[in-house]
């Protein structure tokens, strides 16, 4: 199972909004509704912060939302705060029952 | 505080072997899917295995087929991960997490929504 593809970096300066892309194939992303992203700050473990595409935990700000088109999900950050700067990770559930993450992003606010 | 626990990890020479253990509180243990998730130095995740809550469903990545066993004692509320034939390669720090259920509507949901702060294993000679 290859690795689904995110930019390696995105930036962004404080009160402006970013997108990042996670393209998959038929097999995973674009064939079924269990995207989910991962907020990551350094030394620290992975937080959800949407699942099954558009969901939004309870606790995480609306300022993260998440979409699907065919075969490639995108996370927005809106508003752009200095906290906002971390590793950013999707994954996808996929057609053999296992899962799959994006090699990641890194997100820098100016 | 409801957040899993995991060790057992440390320094092991190529071809040895290593068991990592996660133990959990707070939840009904026996009820979730639970993942053992990877992450090298300076790398990206990688999803390594996942256990049902019985037991009887398992799934491993390619790259530790054959070489990786993932296990768990419901009674002890635990979650074992039996590491053979290590490579290099397998250097990261390994993540004990947990899959979404909704007890309510036995909704099961394919994303990891808690998460353990990891142990390192280091792969050298």
């Amino acid at each position: 199972q290859s690795a689904l593809t995110q930019p390696a970096s995105v930036s962004g300066s404080p009160g402006q909004s970013i997108t990042i892309s996670c393209t998959g194939t038929s097999s995973d992303v674009g064939g079924y509704n269990y995207v989910s992203w991962y907020q990551q700050h350094p030394g620290k473990a992975p937080k959800l912060i949407i699942y099954d595409v558009t969901e939004r935990p309870s606790g995480v700000s609306n300022r993260f939302s998440g979409s699907k088109s065919g075969n490639t999900a995108s996370l927005t950050i809106s508003g752009l705060q200095a906290e906002d700067e971390a590793d950013y990770y999707c994954s996808s559930y996929t057609i053999s029952t296992t899962r799959v993450f994006g090699g990641g992003t890194k997100l820098t606010v100016l | 505080q409801v957040q899993p626990v995991e060790s057992g990890g440390g320094l092991v020479k190529p071809g040895g072997s290593l068991r990592l253990s996660c133990v959990v509180s707070g939840f009904t243990f026996s009820d979730y899917y639970m993942n053992w998730i990877r992450q090298a130095p300076g790398k990206g995740l990688e999803w390594v295995s996942y256990i049902s809550g019985s037991g009887r469903t398992i799934h491993y990545a390619d790259s530790v087929k054959g070489r990786f066993t993932i296990s768990r004692d419901n009674a002890k509320t635990s979650l074992y991960l039996q590491m053979n034939s290590l490579r290099a390669e397998d250097t990261a720090v390994y993540y004990c997490a947990r899959d979404y259920y909704d007890i309510l509507t036995g909704y099961y949901g394919w994303y990891f929504d808690l998460w353990g702060r990891g142990t390192l294993v280091t792969v050298s000679s």
